[in-house]
Order: structure tokens, then sequence, then C-alpha cells
């Protein structure tokens, strides 16, 4: 069975100032992991993902989140955000089988 | 637009009642998922299709619960006899199986409040 973590429910960050959201996993198996973003009333958005290869992965965005298989970590960042970036994000595992099990969310605010 | 659609947006139903709810994945894509968000938590998977074939269904999905996916294309979520606990966002997810984990491209949900 696979679990997802992360650590902090709520982010609150002022706009220009870098931000962290720590994601852990569990499996029992090689993993794909994935960042989703939700806006308010929408659907999930693909943020990035780490499939293989380079633990670095980065989003068009800004978004970079680093892969740490010795600490079975995925966390998420953003050196500098701004004021669209306030939503929640999803960290999310799966199996070679696509089904995603997800983490409890974080909700970033971005303050001005 | 070309990317999943759901349908409807939003229900409100009187607990008891059965609500069913429709998907349109992305045309060329063969899976198709379900899952559930409830308020402050992240989505929780239901059961997916492969094609027609409904290949896993979670604990979480109830007798009260049925999926269909009849020709391979569009799918439908039943709930009979909803309770207040079914209020919540149901996602439609679907991607293309035969590339290493493609992504899942998600609809906008339907969002079940029972009253």
């Amino acid at each position: 069975a696979q679990s997802v973590t992360q650590l902090d429910s709520q982010v609150p960050v002022f706009e220009e100032a870098p931000v962290e959201l720590r994601c852990n996993y569990s499996s029992s198996v090689s993993v794909y992991l994935f960042w989703y973003v939700q806006y308010p009333n929408q659907g999930l958005q693909l943020l990035l993902k780490y499939l293989s290869g380079s633990t670095l992965v980065e989003s068009i965005n800004g978004f970079e989140a680093e892969f740490n298989k010795s600490q079975t970590s995925f966390h998420l960042r953003k050196p500098s955000v701004h004021i669209s970036d306030t939503a929640e994000y999803f960290c999310a595992v799966s199996d070679s089988g696509n089904k995603l099990t997800f983490g409890g969310g974080t909700r970033v605010l971005v303050k001005p | 637009d070309t990317g999943v659609s759901q349908d409807p947006r939003h229900k409100i139903t009187k607990r008891g009642q059965n609500v069913t709810f429709r998907c349109d994945p992305i045309s060329e894509h063969n899976r198709l998922y379900w899952y559930r968000q409830t308020l402050g938590q992240g989505p929780e998977f239901l059961t997916y299709f492969q094609n027609e074939a409904q290949l896993e269904k979670s604990r979480l999905l109830s007798d009260r619960f049925s999926a269909e996916r009849p020709k391979g294309s569009f799918s439908t979520l039943e709930i009979q006899r909803t309770e207040q606990g079914d209020s919540a966002m149901y996602l439609c997810a679907s991607s293309l199986i035969g590339q290493a984990n493609t992504e899942a491209f998600f609809g906008q949900g339907t969002r079940l409040t029972v009253v």
C-alpha cells in the first residue's frame, strides 16, 4: 500500500518570498511522483512529475521539486511566489498502474 | 476545448434520492478514473476503467455506488439512496495507457450536496 503525507496543511507566505511545501511518501514498490495544483472551484492540474532520471524536476511557472529516495520525499519549492500562486497543492504517488494516491493537500495563501 | 468534461458541475439532492454523474474523457484516452474529494482532504480513488472494463474498485465504493463505461467512451457514476456523508466533489480523470505513467487529466468535478 502507498501513502502520502503533506506535513503542512496551510502555508501563508508574502509575495516574492520563497516557499517550500513538504511531501513524504511510503511505498513498497518503485513509485512515480506528482504535484498537482487546484485553484478554487477547479479540477486538478498537473504541476510537475518525476518518473525517472534527474531527481530535480521543474515546471514552466517556476516551481521545482526534488526526489529524494533515501528520505522518501518530494518537496516542492518556488524561490519567489506571486499572488496567482494562491491555491491548494497536492502531492501524489503512483505505481505503474496510474492510480494516484494523494496527500491531504497544502493550502498556500500568498499575501501582498 | 477537448479536455475532460463532467456534468453536472453542481448537484443538490435530498437524502435518499438517487443521483447520476457523467464524465466525458479526452477522446483517445482509454483509462478513466473516478475520485472523491471531501472538504479539506485530498482526492481518494474510487474506481477505474480501461476501455469498458472496470478493473479496480476501492473499498470506499459501497454497494450504493455503481460506475459504468458502456462503450469505452463516457462514464457514469450513480449513487443510490444518497446519504449526507456522500456530500463531496466527485472528480473524473483520464489517461492513455501504453506510455510510462502519462499524465492523468482531471475534469472540473461535480460537487454533490446532500441535504
